[in-house]
């Protein structure tokens, strides 16, 4: 069964400085892995997604991805974070065959002045 | 626009109550989910459809029903069974590709529901 691990419940960062979240994954099959990003009192929305191809995926506001399958790892990366980057975001994964998405327990960023 | 729509934003029900969360897509999307989601613990699948007049159990499904009469709509009912209702209840949608093709499962989110029992 493909379950997901997110280690770090909360990261506290200051602005500009660089961050990762990590994201470590479990399944015995192929899989499509996705970083979702919660605001305060909303739903979720599709940060980045690898499916197949370049292992390094990239948001359009500056977050990247790494897919390391001998690791089983998907851990999100910024360089210089932003206030506005202040939210929560969730790694999910989706195995080949399966309808269903498995998220990890989620990491709130918190970036401070 | 094209997206979710989840009513009422926030919902509040007295102990014993059922209660309906409302879904509604205008994606044409052929898949529906629900979620619920509490602090710590990220988002857990209560139920999902793959098409009308269908759908399965998730991981917590006890305590709660759904129905998918239209492609467009997913209500969730919370019943009186379901012990510790109050979350964030999160309703989403999918294009469902065909099984034989190398499909992958990239979810729509709706803004969500508050509910709490008083």
């Amino acid at each position: 069964a493909q379950s997901v691990t997110q280690l770090d419940s909360q990261v506290p960062v200051f602005e500009e400085a660089p961050v990762e979240l990590r994201c470590n994954y479990s399944s015995s099959v192929s899989v499509y892995l996705f970083w979702y990003v919660q605001y305060p009192n909303q739903g979720l929305q599709l940060l980045l997604k690898y499916l197949s191809g370049s292992t390094l995926v990239e948001s359009i506001n500056g977050f990247e991805a790494e897919f390391n399958k001998s690791q089983t790892s998907f851990h999100l990366r910024k360089p210089s974070v932003h206030i506005s980057d202040t939210a929560e975001y969730f790694c999910a994964v989706n195995e080949k065959g399966r309808r269903a998405l498995t998220f990890g327990s989620g990491t709130r960023l918190q970036v401070q002045p | 626009d094209g997206g979710i729509t989840q009513s009422p934003k926030y919902l509040f029900r007295k102990e014993g109550q059922n209660v309906t969360l409302s879904c509604e897509q205008n994606l044409n999307h052929d898949a529906m989910y629900w979620y619920r989601q509490d602090p710590g613990q990220g988002l857990r699948l209560i139920y999902y459809s793959q098409i009308v007049n269908d759908f399965q159990k998730g991981d917590i499904a006890e305590g709660y029903s759904v129905s998918r009469e239209k492609k467009e709509s997913f209500p969730l009912t919370v019943t009186s069974a379901q012990k510790n209702p109050t979350a964030f209840y999160l309703c989403a949608s999918s294009i469902l590709a065909g099984v034989l093709s190398s499909s992958y499962n990239e979810q729509f989110f709706g803004p969500g529901t508050r509910l709490t029992v008083l």
